[in-house]
């Protein structure tokens, strides 16, 4: 099985344009969650998805979107990008099975975001 | 407010020794623990996990053990090799609608293991 794909790897962006990046979960997974990991805050949960759906949502600001397609592939968004903002963007999956393995998350390699 | 936390930044260990990696929580809601093993340009990667329910698991060279009244688990290598220097990272979950989908995570702990 594939494992969690992230597109793209590594970007470089200026303040104030907007960036997209995709993540493509491991087939059979359903739910999928986001996290900026940064040297200061460390890996902090952005937002998850499921069916479609936001569940859940970080403390994060409204800069920060995502969303869900039906074939289970994500996408989140920034806006108005600061630096700050700059960071490696995480996205993982889970089988959402009965029982505990659906709180394992799989997770992508990363893509890394330079804002300038 | 950190709800986990990893209090050791770093750890050096020899060849064939033990390691043992700490983590701390605070939330009583926290009921799954997962261990995590992060390579630098890589995306963490899933070692270990525990429920609230169980107070160790094992996994080959991998024991996690956890200690609910003290609110403290434990990650254990043996024996310790040279390919297992990465960052470990803790992270747990809790159920209900409010915790889908987020780990939260302590911030992690570099393992040095030397030949």
């Amino acid at each position: 099985k594939a494992g969690v794909t992230q597109t793209p790897r590594y970007l470089i962006k200026t303040r104030g344009q907007q960036v997209t990046l995709s993540c493509s979960p491991i087939s059979g997974h359903r739910s999928v969650s986001w996290y900026q990991q940064t040297p200061g805050q460390g890996l902090q949960f952005l937002f998850e998805y499921f069916s479609e759906t936001q569940r859940n949502k970080g403390n994060f600001p409204g800069r920060f979107s995502g969303r869900q397609f039906s074939n289970s592939r994500s996408e989140m968004n920034v806006s108005t990008l600061e630096l700050g903002d700059s960071a490696l963007y995480l996205c993982a999956s889970s089988p959402e099975t009965g029982g505990l393995a659906k709180n394992i998350q799989y997770f992508g390699a990363g893509t890394r975001l330079s804002v300038l | 407010d950190q709800q986990v936390k990893q209090n050791s930044p770093s750890l050096s260990v020899q060849e064939g020794r033990i390691s043992i990696l700490n983590c701390d929580y605070t939330n009583s809601m926290f009921d799954y623990f997962l261990w995590y093993k992060k390579y630098p340009a890589e995306g963490p990667t899933f070692l270990i996990s525990i429920s609230s329910i169980k107070d160790k698991n094992e996994d080959g060279r991998f024991t996690v053990f956890l200690n609910k009244s003290a609110k403290h688990l434990s990650l254990h290598i043996v024996p310790s090799q040279p390919g297992d220097s990465a960052v470990y990272f803790c992270a747990a979950s809790a159920s209900g609608g409010t915790s889908y989908g987020k780990l939260t995570f302590g911030q992690g702990t570099i393992l040095t293991v030397h030949p």
